[in-house]
């Protein structure tokens, strides 16, 4: 079966500091993976989309990394602020037919003052 | 800037009971979804409507039914309910399935909060 893990669990950081979250993916045939940020009591916004010749891309703070090879992926957040608490949720599409994707249960991270 | 709206934010329900969720979106998108995200789970998608006109199910649809009322409003319905069906939905939305190669963001709602009792 198609899965998606991400690690750790869940995080507690200091405001200020950086980390970095973990994705592994067995999905086959892999098309693209993105990350969700999911705020407490809201929906999923989406950070960043991975296709499979991408090996880098920013946004802002968040970098995410992809090495299709291996089937992982990080989300790598840089001098963390009190809003990037949130879960963050990675999602791989399944190049197999409509929507067929794919979703992680998360990393919880809590940012602390 | 609403997006996507979902009614009602919460709800209670007695084990039998019916009742529809809905979902309306304003950025005059072609798909529309109905997931449920469950604690240690990832969200599972039940019901997707591809464009106005056609549904069809997910990984989840038992205990569901949809209608996709015209091109901004999903519903999903249940039935009977079940205490198994409870859980947060969200509704989501893209623009369509694929364009210039990227899979096309879904937009999602704040969820619905539904416990069976």
């Amino acid at each position: 079966k198609n899965q998606v893990e991400q690690s750790p669990q869940s995080l507690i950081i200091l405001e200020g500091k950086n980390c970095t979250l973990q994705c592994n993916y067995t999905v086959s045939p892999f098309s693209n993976l993105r990350w969700y940020k999911q705020d407490t009591g809201r929906g999923p916004v989406s950070l960043t989309i991975m296709t499979f010749s991408e090996n880098t891309k920013s946004n802002g703070r968040y970098t995410a990394t992809l090495d299709a090879d291996t089937k992982q992926s990080s989300l790598h957040i840089t001098a963390s602020q009190l809003s990037d608490s949130a879960s963050y949720i990675c999602v791989v599409w399944e190049n197999t037919g409509f929507q067929k994707l794919v979703f992680g249960t998360g990393t919880r991270l809590l940012v602390s003052p | 800037n609403a997006g996507v709206t979902q009614t009602p934010k919460f709800q209670v329900l007695k084990t039998g009971q019916s009742m529809t969720l809905q979902c309306a979106q304003d950025m005059n998108h072609n798909s529309m979804y109905w997931y449920r995200q469950d604690p240690g789970m990832g969200l599972r998608l039940i019901y997707y409507s591809a464009s106005e006109g056609t549904t069809d199910k997910g990984e989840v649809p038992n205990g569901y039914n949809v209608s996709r009322l015209n091109k901004r409003e999903f519903s999903l319905r249940l039935e009977s309910a079940a205490p198994s069906q409870t859980s947060v939905y969200f509704c989501a939305s893209s623009e369509s399935t694929l364009m210039g190669g990227y899979h096309q963001p879904q937009h999602f709602g704040d969820g619905t909060r539904l416990s069976i009792l």
